[in-house]
């Protein structure tokens, strides 16, 4: 099976754009969560989706939204961009309803200028 | 509010030496347990997952111990490698409720010298 493809990889914006980053999750898979990775604070919770239904939401201003597909695909969208919204953005599947074993992807290296 | 502590932060060896990294967590009502390994500017590649019901699970040179009660888990590497090098996280799934995330560590950078 294919893993958990995320695009782009890599990414420059400048501040007060927007963004908008794709995750696929591994076939079969329909839990799907983002997490986001600073030196400072590590990885973080973003938000979790399941059936196209958002379960879980992490501690992030409104600017960070996403969504989930029919086919499970999902899409996070940052707006109105802030130099500190410079991470590494990683897409989880998991296989199971409740979370359990998640498999991440490659990330999205976001750059803020 | 769960909390993950991993020690210590970075951690040099020469090649051959067995070692141990350590994970804390402050809430022992978890699903299971996760050690991942992450390459500089990559993804996370999963190691090992130990379920709350477990005290270990191996796999090659990989050991990994789970004691819930106390909040603690360990990782120990047999014969380390210079390709074992990498950033190693710990993360716990919580249970109950609805929440469906994993909390991490911030993590033990391993550096194995030849």
């Amino acid at each position: 099976k294919a893993g958990v493809t995320q695009t782009p990889r890599y990414l420059i914006k400048t501040r007060g754009q927007q963004v908008t980053l794709s995750c696929s999750p591994i076939s079969g898979h329909r839990s799907v969560s983002w997490y986001q990775q600073t030196p400072g604070q590590g990885l973080q919770f973003l938000f979790e989706y399941f059936s196209e239904t958002q379960r879980n939401k992490g501690n992030f201003p409104g600017r960070f939204s996403g969504r989930q597909f029919s086919n499970s695909r999902s899409e996070m969208n940052v707006s109105t961009l802030e130099l500190g919204d410079s991470a590494l953005y990683l897409c989880a599947s998991s296989p199971s309803p409740t979370g359990y074993e998640q498999y991440f992807g490659p990330g999205t290296r976001l750059t803020v200028t | 509010k769960q909390e993950v502590t991993q020690i210590p932060a970075a951690l040099s060896v020469p090649e051959g030496e067995n070692l141990v990294l350590n994970c804390s967590f402050t809430d022992s009502a978890i699903y299971n347990l996760q050690w991942f390994r992450q390459d500089p500017g990559k993804g996370l590649t999963s190691l090992l997952l130990i379920q709350s019901s477990q005290r270990e699970q191996t796999s090659g040179r990989l050991n990994a111990s789970l004691d819930k009660s106390s909040g603690r888990s360990t990782l120990y590497i047999a014969a380390s490698q210079p390709g074992d090098s990498a950033t190693y996280l710990c993360a716990v799934l919580d249970s109950g409720g609805s929440n469906y995330k994993l909390t991490f560590g911030k993590g033990t950078l391993l550096t194995v010298n030849p």
